[in-house]
């Protein structure tokens, strides 16, 4: 365990169905982020948060809603979703700004839209 | 121009032999600089921070970073199987909201018995 902790792991999901992903860290940090992976691609950054406050929104379509509770919960409302969102996608977690340190990543999970 | 730049490979080395994977980066306030490790299905883990110019080893990985030359590289020694795995360069510098991670696409990596 890392600290970060994602579920579910793994999600098959059909395009109309609404779906939530979890991530809770332990590590006391208090900036998180989702990421994107697909194959053959850099990770690419989707949101981020700092002290509960969204900093960063990367052109993300609306039908991925992030929300973040408090510093160690994160969700990742899923909506309508296309066959091209099918991806592994992870959450992280950092101490900001002082930190020099890497990001925490969680398990991921793996998204199937069909 | 990308962020963080790796050859993809797939880079192949026989066991027992030094891996040695590259980076470069673009921006020069670049501060911190990472490499995570990537087994297939899995989520990245950081295995070596650096975060001033020369050599940082740690068992068996050593990263060495050149500011001057925006170049960032790891060498695995006595490469074993279980090192088969994708490498990932991260860079961190300051940006419009705060520090900010730019990852290198990775280097595949599969050491041969």
């Amino acid at each position: 365990e890392t600290g970060v902790t994602q579920t579910p792991r793994h999600l098959v999901m059909g395009m109309t169905n609404k779906k939530s992903l979890k991530c809770e860290q332990h590590l006391g940090h208090n900036a998180m982020y989702w990421y994107k992976q697909s194959a053959k691609k850099p990770l690419e950054l989707m949101f981020v948060y700092s002290l509960e406050e969204r900093v960063e929104n990367n052109s993300v379509p609306s039908r991925f809603s992030p929300e973040c509770p408090n510093s160690s919960h994160l969700f990742l409302h899923l909506h309508t979703l296309q066959p091209e969102d099918s991806a592994l996608y992870l959450c992280a977690s950092s101490q900001e700004p002082q930190g020099r340190g890497g990001y925490t990543f969680g398990s991921g999970t793996r998204l199937t839209v069909v | 121009q990308k962020e963080v730049e790796q050859n993809s490979g797939p880079l192949s080395v026989p066991e027992g032999a030094i891996a040695s994977l590259n980076c470069t980066y673009s921006d020069r306030g670049s501060q911190s600089f990472f490499w995570y490790r990537q087994y297939s299905g899995k989520s990245p883990e950081l295995i070596m921070s650096i975060y001033s110019n020369g050599d940082k080893e740690d068992g068996r990985f050593t990263a060495q970073l050149n500011k001057a030359s925006q170049y960032v590289s790891l060498l695995i020694r006595d490469s074993q199987p279980s090192d088969s795995a994708t490498y990932l360069c991260a860079v961190k510098r300051p940006g419009n909201t705060g520090n900010q991670f730019y990852f290198g696409t990775g280097t595949s990596l599969t050491v041969i018995p």
